[in-house]
Protein backbone atom coordinates (compact mmCIF):
# COMPACT_ATOMS: atom_id res chain seq x y z
CA UNK A 1 0.00 0.00 0.00
CA UNK A 2 1.60 3.23 -1.65
CA UNK A 3 1.82 5.97 1.00
CA UNK A 4 0.91 9.61 0.00
CA UNK A 5 2.65 10.29 -3.03
CA UNK A 6 3.31 14.03 -3.57
CA UNK A 7 4.45 15.22 -7.57
CA UNK A 8 6.90 16.52 -8.20
CA UNK A 9 9.27 16.43 -5.36
CA UNK A 10 11.29 20.15 -6.07
CA UNK A 11 9.36 23.30 -8.46
CA UNK A 12 11.23 26.37 -9.38
CA UNK A 13 9.10 28.63 -11.40
CA UNK A 14 9.71 32.03 -12.16
CA UNK A 15 7.98 34.58 -11.13
CA UNK A 16 4.39 35.20 -12.80
CA UNK A 17 4.28 31.74 -13.78
CA UNK A 18 1.51 29.31 -12.40
CA UNK A 19 2.43 26.15 -10.25
CA UNK A 20 0.51 22.47 -10.05
CA UNK A 21 1.55 20.63 -6.94
CA UNK A 22 -0.11 16.85 -7.03
CA UNK A 23 -1.26 14.96 -4.31
CA UNK A 24 -2.11 11.34 -4.50
CA UNK A 25 -3.57 10.19 -1.09
CA UNK A 26 -3.11 6.52 0.56
CA UNK A 27 -5.13 3.78 -0.95
CA UNK A 28 -8.93 4.33 0.75
CA UNK A 29 -8.16 7.61 1.95
CA UNK A 30 -10.88 10.07 1.00
CA UNK A 31 -10.05 13.01 3.18
CA UNK A 32 -7.00 14.97 2.12
CA UNK A 33 -5.68 17.94 4.04
CA UNK A 34 -2.70 20.71 2.21
CA UNK A 35 -0.73 22.56 4.31
CA UNK A 36 2.60 24.90 3.88
CA UNK A 37 5.81 25.27 5.70
CA UNK A 38 8.06 28.38 5.19
CA UNK A 39 11.52 27.95 6.10
CA UNK A 40 11.89 27.27 9.89
CA UNK A 41 8.87 27.74 10.41
CA UNK A 42 5.28 25.25 11.71
CA UNK A 43 3.12 23.38 9.56
CA UNK A 44 -0.15 26.36 8.29
CA UNK A 45 -3.42 24.73 7.62
CA UNK A 46 -4.32 25.49 3.92
CA UNK A 47 -7.60 23.32 2.56
CA UNK A 48 -9.53 20.81 3.55
CA UNK A 49 -10.72 18.59 0.49
CA UNK A 50 -12.98 15.57 0.62
CA UNK A 51 -13.55 13.98 -3.51
CA UNK A 52 -15.30 16.79 -5.13
CA UNK A 53 -15.78 19.11 -2.63
CA UNK A 54 -13.70 22.01 -0.40
CA UNK A 55 -14.86 21.23 2.97
CA UNK A 56 -12.58 24.22 4.90
CA UNK A 57 -10.90 26.23 2.54
CA UNK A 58 -9.98 29.11 5.62
CA UNK A 59 -6.23 28.74 5.36
CA UNK A 60 -5.87 29.59 1.48
CA UNK A 61 -5.22 32.98 0.73
CA UNK A 62 -7.30 34.84 -1.12
CA UNK A 63 -6.51 35.29 -4.17
CA UNK A 64 -3.76 33.54 -6.58
CA UNK A 65 -4.36 30.28 -4.78
CA UNK A 66 -6.72 27.17 -5.17
CA UNK A 67 -7.46 23.41 -4.71
CA UNK A 68 -8.86 20.58 -6.03
CA UNK A 69 -9.94 17.10 -5.39
CA UNK A 70 -11.64 15.11 -8.24
CA UNK A 71 -13.49 12.13 -8.79
CA UNK A 72 -10.86 10.32 -10.29
CA UNK A 73 -7.51 11.44 -10.19
CA UNK A 74 -5.00 13.48 -7.47
CA UNK A 75 -5.52 16.40 -5.88
CA UNK A 76 -4.34 19.15 -7.02
CA UNK A 77 -2.85 22.79 -5.13
CA UNK A 78 -2.35 25.68 -8.08
CA UNK A 79 -0.55 28.85 -7.36
CA UNK A 80 -1.09 31.09 -10.30
CA UNK A 81 0.99 34.17 -10.99
CA UNK A 82 3.70 33.15 -8.23
CA UNK A 83 5.57 35.41 -5.86
CA UNK A 84 8.84 34.54 -4.32
CA UNK A 85 7.10 34.76 -1.03
CA UNK A 86 5.43 31.86 -2.17
CA UNK A 87 8.35 29.37 -1.84
CA UNK A 88 8.10 26.76 0.70
CA UNK A 89 7.90 23.20 1.37
CA UNK A 90 3.61 22.33 0.64
CA UNK A 91 2.67 19.24 2.24
CA UNK A 92 -0.09 17.37 1.95
CA UNK A 93 -1.71 14.65 3.91
CA UNK A 94 -4.52 12.29 3.37
CA UNK A 95 -6.77 10.21 5.89
CA UNK A 96 -9.64 7.75 6.24
CA UNK A 97 -12.43 9.97 8.00
CA UNK A 98 -12.08 13.05 10.02
CA UNK A 99 -11.32 11.78 13.19
CA UNK A 100 -7.98 9.95 12.26
CA UNK A 101 -4.68 11.09 12.48
CA UNK A 102 -3.11 12.27 8.85
CA UNK A 103 -0.44 10.88 6.77
CA UNK A 104 1.74 13.03 5.21
CA UNK A 105 3.29 12.97 1.41
CA UNK A 106 7.24 13.97 1.31
CA UNK A 107 6.05 17.36 0.03
CA UNK A 108 6.68 19.55 -2.83
CA UNK A 109 9.34 22.20 -2.21
CA UNK A 110 8.46 25.18 -4.37
CA UNK A 111 11.16 27.39 -5.25
CA UNK A 112 10.06 31.08 -6.94
CA UNK A 113 13.66 32.84 -9.11
CA UNK B 1 -4.57 33.50 20.24
CA UNK B 2 -3.31 30.18 18.41
CA UNK B 3 -4.95 27.60 18.34
CA UNK B 4 -2.36 25.23 19.38
CA UNK B 5 0.29 26.25 21.31
CA UNK B 6 3.61 24.95 22.04
CA UNK B 7 6.80 25.10 23.80
CA UNK B 8 9.15 27.83 21.97
CA UNK B 9 12.51 25.71 22.51
CA UNK B 10 14.90 24.68 20.88
CA UNK B 11 15.85 22.53 24.24
CA UNK B 12 19.13 21.53 24.05
CA UNK B 13 19.80 18.31 26.39
CA UNK B 14 22.47 15.60 27.14
CA UNK B 15 22.03 11.83 26.09
CA UNK B 16 20.42 10.39 28.84
CA UNK B 17 18.12 13.08 29.74
CA UNK B 18 14.17 13.29 30.06
CA UNK B 19 12.72 16.15 28.59
CA UNK B 20 9.17 17.18 28.83
CA UNK B 21 7.07 19.46 26.07
CA UNK B 22 4.05 20.80 26.90
CA UNK B 23 0.77 22.23 24.45
CA UNK B 24 -2.25 23.99 25.05
CA UNK B 25 -5.09 24.20 22.90
CA UNK B 26 -8.35 26.72 22.85
CA UNK B 27 -10.76 24.80 20.78
CA UNK B 28 -12.95 22.62 23.56
CA UNK B 29 -14.11 21.01 20.83
CA UNK B 30 -10.71 19.23 19.67
CA UNK B 31 -11.88 15.18 19.45
CA UNK B 32 -8.26 13.96 18.91
CA UNK B 33 -4.94 14.57 19.64
CA UNK B 34 -1.58 13.57 18.33
CA UNK B 35 1.94 13.75 18.78
CA UNK B 36 3.82 13.73 15.37
CA UNK B 37 7.75 14.20 15.27
CA UNK B 38 9.43 16.11 11.96
CA UNK B 39 13.07 16.21 10.74
CA UNK B 40 14.82 18.50 8.99
CA UNK B 41 13.20 18.57 5.56
CA UNK B 42 11.25 15.82 5.98
CA UNK B 43 7.38 15.31 6.12
CA UNK B 44 5.58 14.75 10.05
CA UNK B 45 5.54 11.49 10.79
CA UNK B 46 2.85 10.15 13.45
CA UNK B 47 4.99 9.55 16.94
CA UNK B 48 1.81 8.73 18.88
CA UNK B 49 -1.86 8.79 19.32
CA UNK B 50 -2.68 10.83 23.13
CA UNK B 51 -5.40 9.71 25.29
CA UNK B 52 -7.17 10.80 28.25
CA UNK B 53 -5.96 7.96 30.38
CA UNK B 54 -2.03 8.82 29.20
CA UNK B 55 -0.55 6.48 26.85
CA UNK B 56 3.43 5.30 26.75
CA UNK B 57 5.10 4.21 23.92
CA UNK B 58 8.73 2.97 25.01
CA UNK B 59 10.44 5.80 25.77
CA UNK B 60 7.73 7.82 25.02
CA UNK B 61 4.50 9.04 27.07
CA UNK B 62 2.01 11.46 26.06
CA UNK B 63 -0.87 12.64 28.42
CA UNK B 64 -4.01 14.46 27.88
CA UNK B 65 -5.87 16.63 29.94
CA UNK B 66 -9.31 17.68 28.84
CA UNK B 67 -10.29 19.99 31.82
CA UNK B 68 -6.83 22.17 31.46
CA UNK B 69 -7.05 21.63 27.50
CA UNK B 70 -3.47 20.61 27.87
CA UNK B 71 -1.10 17.81 26.35
CA UNK B 72 2.16 16.44 27.08
CA UNK B 73 4.98 14.30 25.85
CA UNK B 74 7.47 12.93 27.71
CA UNK B 75 10.73 11.62 26.27
CA UNK B 76 13.12 9.48 29.07
CA UNK B 77 16.60 8.46 28.16
CA UNK B 78 17.07 10.95 25.38
CA UNK B 79 19.42 9.37 22.58
CA UNK B 80 20.76 11.28 19.92
CA UNK B 81 18.30 10.43 16.91
CA UNK B 82 15.59 11.71 19.33
CA UNK B 83 16.44 15.43 18.01
CA UNK B 84 13.86 16.94 15.65
CA UNK B 85 10.87 19.15 15.58
CA UNK B 86 7.94 17.51 17.70
CA UNK B 87 4.48 18.62 17.03
CA UNK B 88 1.07 18.63 19.07
CA UNK B 89 -1.67 18.36 16.84
CA UNK B 90 -5.86 18.82 17.89
CA UNK B 91 -8.11 17.43 15.64
CA UNK B 92 -11.49 19.34 15.39
CA UNK B 93 -13.93 17.47 13.89
CA UNK B 94 -16.68 19.88 14.54
CA UNK B 95 -14.56 21.93 12.25
CA UNK B 96 -13.35 19.42 9.89
CA UNK B 97 -9.65 20.57 10.02
CA UNK B 98 -6.14 19.25 12.13
CA UNK B 99 -4.20 21.96 13.58
CA UNK B 100 -0.76 21.65 14.14
CA UNK B 101 0.79 23.06 16.93
CA UNK B 102 4.26 25.43 15.59
CA UNK B 103 6.42 22.54 16.90
CA UNK B 104 9.48 22.45 19.23
CA UNK B 105 12.76 21.75 18.43
CA UNK B 106 14.77 19.31 20.38
CA UNK B 107 18.44 19.06 20.37
CA UNK B 108 20.00 15.70 21.88
CA UNK B 109 23.87 16.55 22.23
CA UNK B 110 26.46 13.42 23.09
Amino acid sequence: NAGVMQNPRHLVRRRGQEARLRCSPMKGHSHVYWYRQLPEEGLKFMVYLQKENIIDESGMPKERFSAEFPKEGPSILRIQQVVRGDSAAYFCASSPSDSREAFFGQGTRLTVV
Amino acid sequence: RKEVEQDPGPFNVPEGATVAFNCTYSNSASQSFFWYRQDCRKEPKLLMSVYSSGNEDGRFTAQLNRASQYISLLIRDSKLSDSATYLCVALNTGGFKTIFGAGTRLFVKA
